[in-house]
């Protein structure tokens, strides 16, 4: 049953940088490009980027360039997301995606990230 | 870069009614790249059809999509309670890799 599972809520003050972790599990983690999208509270679904789990590249969404990294730990099958320079609406549920062919077939549960002073 | 944009925003019927749902990109997409999802509350999205008309696994076969070249559709035939939620569509191109409809509220 494959699976991915994320870190948990959290909270940031403007500026500050936020990582979200999102652990795979059921299937070959090299296997499949893992994205990532965000969703602000009452909005629809924001791509922000992708990685490359066997090779690590990455691709960002010319909205997050320069605030944005993505990286993954293969020993540990978990992919990461980092936002830096956290702005108010920033605030926003972030998911992990696994992407099987060209659609995203597995969703992680989703990590609230709230931005506020 | 392929706009996505959804049509109604929002749709109220009733169930047992039949909904149709637009989908419609700014630009000729393959059929084989599009695919929509549903969203309950508090819930992660869920792929209902993938490669426009394909269910995916789990989904019943109330559940049908269509179309080609700039307009897709999803329908439903016969709309059961659990039914009323959220639906994008998406794209997967190559730059950006996928891009999502704004979506259309079913209630």
């Amino acid at each position: 049953q494959m699976q991915l599972v994320q870190s948990g809520a959290e909270v940031k003050k403007p500026g500050a940088s936020v990582k979200v972790s999102c652990k795979a599990s059921g299937y070959t983690f090299t296997g499949y490009y893992m994205h990532w999208v965000r969703q602000a509270p009452g909005q629809g679904l924001e791509w922000m980027g992708r990685i490359t789990p066997n090779t690590g590249v990455t691709d960002y969404a010319q909205n997050f360039r320069g605030r944005l990294t993505m990286t993954r730990d293969t020993s540990i099958s978990t992919a990461y997301m980092e936002l830096s320079s956290l702005r108010s609406d920033d605030t926003a549920m972030y998911y992990c995606a696994r992407v099987l062919g060209f659609t995203v077939d597995c969703w992680g549960q989703g990590t609230l990230v709230t931005v506020s002073s | 870069e392929i706009v996505l944009t959804q049509s109604p925003g929002s749709l109220s019927l009733s169930p047992g009614e039949r909904a149709t749902l637009s989908c419609r990109a700014s630009q000729s997409v393959s059929s084989s790249y599009l695919a929509w999802y549903q969203q309950k509350p508090g819930q992660a999205p869920r792929l209902l059809m993938y490669g426009t008309s394909s269910r995916a696994t789990g989904i019943p076969d109330r559940f049908s999509g269509g179309g080609s070249g700039t307009d897709f559709t999803l329908t439903i035939s016969r709309l059961e309670p659990e039914d009323f939620a959220v639906y994008y569509c998406q794209h997967y191109g190559s730059s950006p890799p996928i891009t999502f409809g704004q979506g259309t509220r079913l209630e």
